[in-house]
């Protein structure tokens, strides 16, 4: 069981370009979310979706993208990439069973450097 | 709206010695609370979660939380640090499915 799965592990891009970070996760579950991790800044949530076909904004969703076509994936995708984007990226799953009592499942995330 | 607060962004203690890890709460709802480890260059993983079933919760590699409803408290102990247990911790507050809120992180430094 691979649990919740990010590619790639490092990437580095130059501003203006565009690139998209792949989350899968293989437990079935309904809610996924992308959340950006900075310094002293704890996980700010980006973006998130309750469901194949329905995705909605966090708390710092400018110059990033969503779609989730399908239950098992989660792409964020960065269209023009900037300097301020430089973070470390983690996608996350949880069961929708529980309810609000169920944990999120992480993966091991995406360091990505803007130059 | 629901809010977290971790009291210390570093925490020292030598090993052998007890941890003590301070989270405070804020939520209109009566919440589920969690605590998540994340080591040097790795991914989250979960410590413990409250979820109103007891108030004193246990976890993995001898952590445990109290929830205190009337401090509104959450803080995570160990009597006994490890080396191992040097990480940064965060304190996680559900009020609903799609709503989390993470605490900033606190950095637990173990020395020998």
């Amino acid at each position: 069981n691979a649990g919740v799965t990010q590619t790639p592990k490092f990437q580095v891009l130059k501003t203006g370009q565009s690139m998209t970070l792949q989350c899968a996760q293989d437990m079935n579950h309904e809610y996924m979310s992308w959340y950006r991790q900075d310094p002293g800044m704890g996980l700010r949530l980006i973006h998130y979706s309750v469901g194949a076909g329905i995705t909605d904004q966090g708390e710092v969703p400018n110059g990033y993208n969503v779609s989730r076509s399908t239950t098992e994936d989660f792409p964020l995708r960065l269209l023009s990439a900037a300097p301020s984007q430089t973070s470390v990226y983690f996608c996350a799953s949880r069961d929708r069973g529980e309810g609000y009592n169920s944990p999120l499942h992480f993966g091991n995330g995406t360091r990505l450097t803007v130059t | 709206a629901q809010s977290v607060t971790q009291l210390d962004s570093h925490v020292s203690v030598s090993e052998g010695t007890p941890v003590l890890l301070r989270c405070n709460y804020s939520s209109s709802y009566s919440p589920s609370l969690f605590w998540y480890v994340q080591h040097p260059n790795k991914g989250l993983q979960l410590l413990l979660k409250y979820t109103s079933a007891a108030t004193l919760v246990k976890g993995i590699n001898g952590f445990e939380a109290e929830f205190k409803k009337s401090e509104t408290s959450f803080h995570l102990t160990k009597p006994s640090a490890h080396m191992s247990d040097a990480a940064e911790y965060f304190c996680v507050v559900s009020g609903g499915y799609s709503t989390l809120t993470f605490g900033k992180g606190t950095m637990l430094l173990v020395s020998p």
